[in-house]
């Protein structure tokens, strides 16, 4: 069965430092989502994505953030200046189409 | 009000038992529901979506009731792998957009022998 999936699964950074988490959707989904989930918090929406453009994104996905599809099977989030808030697991989805979406196992980002 | 409300519990229930699980949702307009699974430090793992006329998957059932805004899940027969935090998930935006999931903060479901 298709999986999204993430790399790293865990990446340590220095506040101040760039991050670029990866994600490869399932491959015959359209429509992509990144997601953020504080420890102990739920699951918040960061952006979706469809045709190489942004189609939302949450008041949390602010200048720091960006995302990337930068060839046909990566999915990408970048965060430019991490800070001690940022500190999170961070799940990317997908969709067939505008219904059922897919989470990856997501990667742990813990900022010092 | 929040968006999506559930009872975070912990629910301890032996296993065999029947439990049920409550969510109330803020936007009347929502169109698209579901049920997540959520393993501890895991990702959301689909389990059902929830449709107007009810639906059943195996031991798990899933109402909708659009005018109290409410969904429910029913676990028949619980088994020690239930054990995991049940999102209740609603989908935000209107007709053909893409829209986003907004999440409860789970109901955590522990099985015991």
């Amino acid at each position: 069965e298709p999986e999204v999936t993430q790399t790293p699964s865990h990446q340590v950074t220095q506040m101040g430092q760039e991050v670029i988490l990866r994600c490869v959707p399932i491959s015959n989904h359209l429509y992509f989502y990144w997601y953020r989930q504080i420890l102990g918090q739920k699951v918040e929406f960061l952006v979706s994505f469809y045709n190489n453009e942004i189609s939302e994104k949450s008041e949390i996905f602010d200048d720091q953030f960006s995302v990337e599809r930068p060839d046909g099977s990566n999915f990408t989030l970048k965060i430019r200046s991490t800070k001690l808030e940022d500190s999170a697991m961070y799940f990317c989805a997908s969709s067939p189409d505008l219904y059922e979406q897919y989470f990856g196992p997501g990667t742990r980002l813990t900022v010092t | 009000r929040k968006e999506v409300e559930q009872d975070p519990g912990p629910f301890n229930v032996p296993e065999g038992a029947t439990v049920a699980f409550n969510c109330t949702y803020s936007n009347s307009a929502s169109q698209s529901f579901f049920w997540y699974r959520q393993d501890c430090r895991k990702e959301p793992k689909l389990l059902m979506s929830v449709y107007s006329s009810g639906n059943e998957d195996g031991r798990f059932t899933a109402q909708l009731n659009r005018a109290s805004q409410y969904i429910s899940l029913l676990i028949r027969d619980s088994k020690l792998s239930d054990s995991a935090t049940y999102l209740c998930v609603v989908k935000s935006g209107y007709g053909g957009s893409q829209g986003n999931l907004i999440f409860g903060k789970g109901t955590k479901l522990s099985v015991k022998p």
